[in-house]
């Protein structure tokens, strides 16, 4: 059971470039989200999706796309790189059984945009 | 709307000393409030949770009550040690619309 995963761990960009970072849960989740982690600001929700086929922006979606055609799958594209997405990116999971609601979070992937 | 405040940071202690990190929040409906915890170069991982008022969450020493009179959900740990040092989040997860809102972390540096 791996839980949630994220590729790649490390990642530089120049400006403009486009790239995505893939997240899976082997959980059968129907829960699926995006977090950018900055300096002094937390975790900021990016997008996220209830289940295969249906995704909604979180607070600070601008800059991001993404899709969820399986359960299993949440990837993160970004569609021109800029300096401001340099921060860490957290994936994560939940089931929407019950009210347990509880997150579990991938190991992160660290973005320089230069 | 929905928020989470928590003190500002670092806290720095000597081992064996009490801990309180203090969370407030703001919620429209009832939610389920967690602590989250953050090593050096890794993801968060959950601590305790609860999920109604007046429950206590507790794990590895670590305490946390629903208080739903004062919004507050401050974490406390009787002694704490060197592997405590971390980055800890408060948050909270609105019933029904399954968002999670995150406060800003708190570092706490343990001293030997």
């Amino acid at each position: 059971n791996a839980g949630v995963t994220q590729t790649p761990k490390f990642q530089v960009l120049k400006t403009g470039q486009s790239m995505t970072l893939q997240c899976a849960q082997d959980m059968n989740h129907e829960y699926m989200s995006w977090y950018r982690q900055d300096p002094g600001m937390g975790l900021r929700l990016i997008h996220y999706s209830v289940g295969a086929g249906i995704t909604d922006q979180g607070e600070v979606p601008n800059g991001y796309n993404v899709s969820r055609s399986t359960t299993e799958d949440f990837p993160l594209r970004l569609l021109s790189a800029a300096p401001s997405q340099t921060s860490v990116y957290f994936c994560a999971s939940s089931t929407l059984a019950g009210y347990n609601y509880e997150q579990y979070f991938g190991p992160g992937t660290r973005l320089t945009v230069t | 709307g929905n928020s989470v405040t928590q003190m500002e940071g670092p806290v720095t202690l000597s081992e064996e000393a009490f801990l309180t990190i203090n969370c407030t929040y703001t919620a429209t409906g009832y939610p389920s409030l967690f602590w989250y915890v953050q090593y050096p170069g890794e993801g968060l991982q959950l601590l305790l949770k609860a999920t109604k008022a007046d429950d206590k969450g507790s794990n590895k020493g670590f305490e946390a009550t629903y208080r739903k009179e004062t919004t507050s959900f401050h974490l406390e740990k009787g002694s704490v040690q060197v592997s405590d040092s971390a980055v800890y989040f408060c948050a909270l997860s609105d019933r029904g619309f399954n968002k999670f809102y995150f406060g800003s972390g708190t570092k706490l540096n343990v001293k030997p």
